[in-house]
């Protein structure tokens, strides 16, 4: 089946390590997006992309990292510098550049916790 | 980027029509307004799209009057699985796609 595949569904991570956060498209979208929502909130997006090897920053970046080295691919790394991780991260695409038409595509989403 | 402003919450009983209003006062003249339905710890799923006018699907209705500046998700008939949080966008600018807080759906039995 096409979609969105985030793994893992829930991680662990102990205070001043990084973690990375896989998202695997199958549905030949040029355009992916990392959003991030913590517990009775609305998203926020962290970081998109509008095709391989180019990416932009949202309009929470700090502490993130991204790579976008195949168009199926937009794993996000929330490193050390990232001071309150915990939350609920969600991967998404659309066919193209974020334009007002397309319709958005959600993987299921992964919990970090940090211990 | 449009600015879009939804009730927080709403609740209603199962059977009923629920109507969730979204304002967008400055929805540009290509803009499209889009529905999203999320439940808690999965992403959020589209349910319907306009431009103008009245869309029907299966699951949902979208009324957008003349000026555009409002648009309301009518769902027919909500059951508990309804429960939910529905998010409106409008518009991206600049590639970015950027949700608002959204509604907080509850159907009571």
């Amino acid at each position: 089946d096409g979609g969105i595949t985030q793994s893992p569904k829930y991680l662990f991570r102990k205070e001043g390590q990084n973690v990375t956060l896989s998202c695997e498209q199958n549905l030949n979208h040029d355009a992916m997006y990392w959003y991030r929502q913590d517990p009775g909130q609305g998203l926020r997006l962290i970081y998109y992309s509008q095709i391989v090897n180019d990416f932009q920053k949202g309009d929470i970046a700090e502490g993130y990292s991204v790579s976008r080295e195949k168009k199926e691919s937009f794993p996000l790394t929330v490193t050390s510098a990232q001071k309150n991780p915990t939350a609920f991260y969600l991967c998404a695409s659309s066919i193209d550049r974020g334009s007002s038409g397309n319709t958005i595509y959600f993987g299921e989403g992964s919990w970090l916790t940090v211990v | 980027l449009a600015k879009t402003t939804q009730p927080i919450s709403m609740d209603s009983y199962e059977g009923q029509e629920v109507n969730i209003t979204c304002s967008h006062n400055n929805i540009a003249t290509n803009d499209y307004i889009t529905w999203y339905q999320q439940f808690p710890s999965q992403g959020p799923r589209f349910i319907i799209q306009g431009y103008k006018t009245k869309v029907t699907n299966e699951v949902a209705s979208l009324f957008i009057p003349a000026d555009r500046k409002s648009s309301t998700l009518s769902l027919p008939r909500v059951s508990l699985s309804d429960t939910a949080v529905y998010y409106c966008l409008v518009g991206a600018r600049d590639d970015k796609i950027i949700f608002g807080k959204g509604t907080r759906l509850h159907i009571l039995p």
